[in-house]
């Protein structure tokens, strides 16, 4: 039973670039969230996608965007990046509200 | 703000029990703690969650205290794999949505 898969990596894109991150849930989950790590904090909620809406948005400007698709894979798009949009960037899926299980994230570096 | 408190750090001992308090005062009725840890750049695993019972599983016991405000997590024989940092969170939820809200954690060190 494959777990939370994240693509890519790692990777690394210049100062007002855009990423596009891809998440693929846990077999069976319906629910998306993506969260980010900056270096030596927790993890900060972004936002979560149900039946490819977005549900809940945290603290996050309209730079970041995301999408889910019809087999519950998701997407998580930044513009115009800025340094400080480093961080360790995690996907989580549940089904419903079940337990949240993480991928091992992408790491983003912006330069 | 995450509605838990934990210490930053703590050591045990190889083949010791380690047990990590947390604290959670103001959690409401509902509510369930949940236990993370992540291993140095990878993602948060996850290890255990109760509501007011206690819990145990291959990896954990969880000990929530009678009146819900504080618990604990028990890993009964720490091998150094298990140093990561653990997060205590209070699962929080509204109209059907759940997030987790991460604090700073426990940055648990197991030494030979």
């Amino acid at each position: 039973d494959a777990g939370v898969t994240q693509s890519p990596t790692h990777l690394i894109k210049t100062r007002g670039q855009q990423v596009t991150l891809r998440c693929s849930p846990k077999s069976g989950h319906d629910t998306v969230s993506w969260y980010q790590q900056a270096l030596g904090q927790g993890p900060q909620f972004i936002f979560q996608y149900y039946e490819e809406e977005e549900r809940q948005r945290g603290n996050f400007p309209d730079r970041f965007s995301g999408h889910q698709f019809p087999n519950y894979s998701s997407e998580l798009n930044v513009n115009a990046l800025l340094l400080g949009d480093s961080a360790l960037y995690l996907c989580a899926s549940s089904l419903a509200q079940g337990t949240i299980y993480f991928g091992e994230g992408s790491w983003l570096t912006v330069v | 703000d995450a509605k838990t408190t934990q210490p930053p750090s703590m050591d045990c001992a190889e083949g010791r029990a380690a047990n990590l308090p947390c604290n959670h005062s103001t959690i409401s009725g509902n509510e369930y703690v949940y236990w993370y840890r992540q291993i140095h750049s990878q993602g948060p695993q996850y290890i255990i969650h109760g509501l007011k019972n206690n819990e145990t599983n291959e990896m954990a016991s969880l000990i929530i205290t009678e009146d819900r405000k504080s618990s604990t997590l028990i890993l009964p024989h720490a091998t150094l794999r298990d140093t990561a940092v653990y997060y205590c969170i209070v699962r929080t939820e509204n109209t059907g949505f759940q997030k987790l809200v991460f604090g700073t954690g426990t940055r648990l060190l197991v030494s030979p």
